[in-house]
């Protein structure tokens, strides 16, 4: 069965560095998410992006983040100056034309940690 | 406002006992769809079921069991003779056409079922 496959599955990085998240999607899925949990919290969206453009976001979704599919394969959520508050789990789903019946698949999620 | 909500935070059961687990959701979409997923301590998402708002039987999978009234806006999860392996935290969400199918999650419902 087709996966979405998240890496790394655990970072860690110091406060005030930029981080990059890689998610590969299902290869002929179109829409791509990014959702994030903090440890015992409820997941949170972050971001849609259908297009080749961010089409949601959330107001976790500031100016720090930043999402690109830079070569039609990957999915990528860049954050550019992490905070300790930044530590969570993220993970990525993509899904396919015509609506979840068709197809809604999360990846196993990065654990980020922020030191 | 809460648009799905999981009222039971945490619930301890004796193995093989049955147990259910409440979701109550909101929305204005006449096509939206529910999800349940299961949170290992491993962290990661399992996929469970997707009901989409058309379809309002209920489902049977082995010892799961999903119960879907429109009338009530529920979404509940029964687990019958329930299994120390079931023990995780389970989630449901929404997801709305209007917003480009992007899940909103409720809080989460802790099981423990002791041995």
């Amino acid at each position: 069965e087709p996966e979405v496959t998240q890496t790394p599955s655990h970072q860690v990085t110091q406060m005030g560095q930029e981080v990059i998240l890689r998610c590969v999607p299902i290869s002929n899925h179109l829409y791509f998410y990014w959702y994030r949990q903090i440890l015992g919290q409820k997941v949170e969206f972050l971001v849609s992006f259908y297009n080749n453009e961010i089409s949601e976001k959330s107001e976790i979704f500031d100016d720090q983040f930043s999402v690109e599919r830079p070569d039609g394969s990957n999915f990528t959520l860049k954050i550019r100056s992490t905070k300790l508050e930044d530590s969570a789990m993220y993970f990525c789903a993509s899904r396919s034309f015509g609506g979840p019946n068709y197809g809604y698949t999360f990846g196993s999620g990065t654990r980020l940690t922020v030191v | 406002a809460q648009k799905v909500t999981q009222a039971q935070t945490e619930i301890s059961v004796v193995e093989k006992e049955d147990v259910t687990l409440d979701c109550v959701y909101e929305t204005r979409d006449t096509t939206y769809y529910l999800f349940w997923y299961k949170q290992p301590p491993s962290g990661e998402l399992v996929f469970l079921i997707r009901r989409n708002s058309f379809d309002e039987q209920n489902e049977i999978s082995g010892r799961y069991s999903w119960n879907f009234q429109k009338s009530t806006s529920s979404f509940n999860f029964t687990i019958t003779a329930s299994q120390v392996v079931d023990s995780a935290v389970y989630f449901c969400a929404l997801s709305e056409a209007s917003s480009n199918y992007q899940l909103i999650w409720g809080a989460g419902t802790k099981l423990i079922i002791k041995p």
